[in-house]
């Protein structure tokens, strides 16, 4: 079975500050993708990443995707209040299936 | 991109009754998926439906529980039976762009069972 861990699983920042989530697994995934998901909202895509060592910017974020395609993380610099949320990785396998499994969750409150 | 609408958005039930929660997409497509996201967890896939054939369930979650319909290429229906305080949750309908692999959800239904 697939798993993805994220770490840590609550942040609590003050505005300004910088972060990293990890999204890590034992297992090799064909791509990853970052969602955000804010209360009563469903997850919105923030970036998929196919290539190992991959790294994307999105204004003050960054995404990386490892070199072996088994784990990920998301750097936010200088964190604003409009970045908190629950922030979710979600990886698909390498044997074609469709299926998307989704990590444990971090969820980011940044603080004015 | 694609727009989803569930409904409801939100219902408190009790227990030993069921609610369907539908899903309308504004586009047709193949597969449609159901996830769960228990309170301040992640999601987790319960099925995936595809239109003119039973949906596929993941492990730990049964159609007799959770049947499912898919009458055409923009609906879908999840019912939750026989509901159980621990069913409560919220329920993502939710499709794929089938070029760039993007997941597109609704706004979720948010189900407490009393």
């Amino acid at each position: 079975t697939q798993l993805l861990e994220q770490s840590p699983q609550f942040l609590s920042i003050q505005e300004g500050e910088n972060l990293t989530v990890y999204c890590n697994s034992s297992s090799v995934f064909s791509s990853l993708q970052w969602y955000r998901q804010e209360p009563g909202e469903g997850p919105v895509l923030l970036v998929t990443v196919v290539t190992g060592g991959e790294v994307k910017k999105l204004k003050r974020l960054t995404f990386q995707f490892g070199d072996a395609r088994k784990d990920s993380s998301l750097h936010i610099t200088a964190a604003q209040p409009g970045d908190t949320g629950l922030y979710l990785c979600a990886g698909a396998g390498t044997s074609g299936t469709y299926k998307y499994i989704f990590g444990t969750g971090t969820r980011l409150k940044v603080l004015a | 991109s694609a727009v989803i609408s569930q409904k409801p958005s939100r219902d408190i039930c009790q227990r030993g009754t069921s609610l369907t929660i539908q899903c309308q997409v504004d586009s047709q497509v193949t597969m449609m998926f159901w996830y769960r996201q228990q309170p301040g967890q992640s999601l987790t896939l319960i099925a995936t439906a595809n239109q003119g054939s039973e949906a596929t369930y993941e492990s730990g979650f049964v159609i007799d529980k959770f049947p499912i319909s898919r009458p055409n290429l923009t609906f879908s229906t999840l019912t939750v039976s026989n509901m159980s305080p621990e069913d409560s949750s919220i329920y993502l309908c939710s499709v794929e762009d089938g070029n760039t692999g993007e997941l597109f959800f609704g706004e979720g239904s948010r189900l407490t069972v009393l």
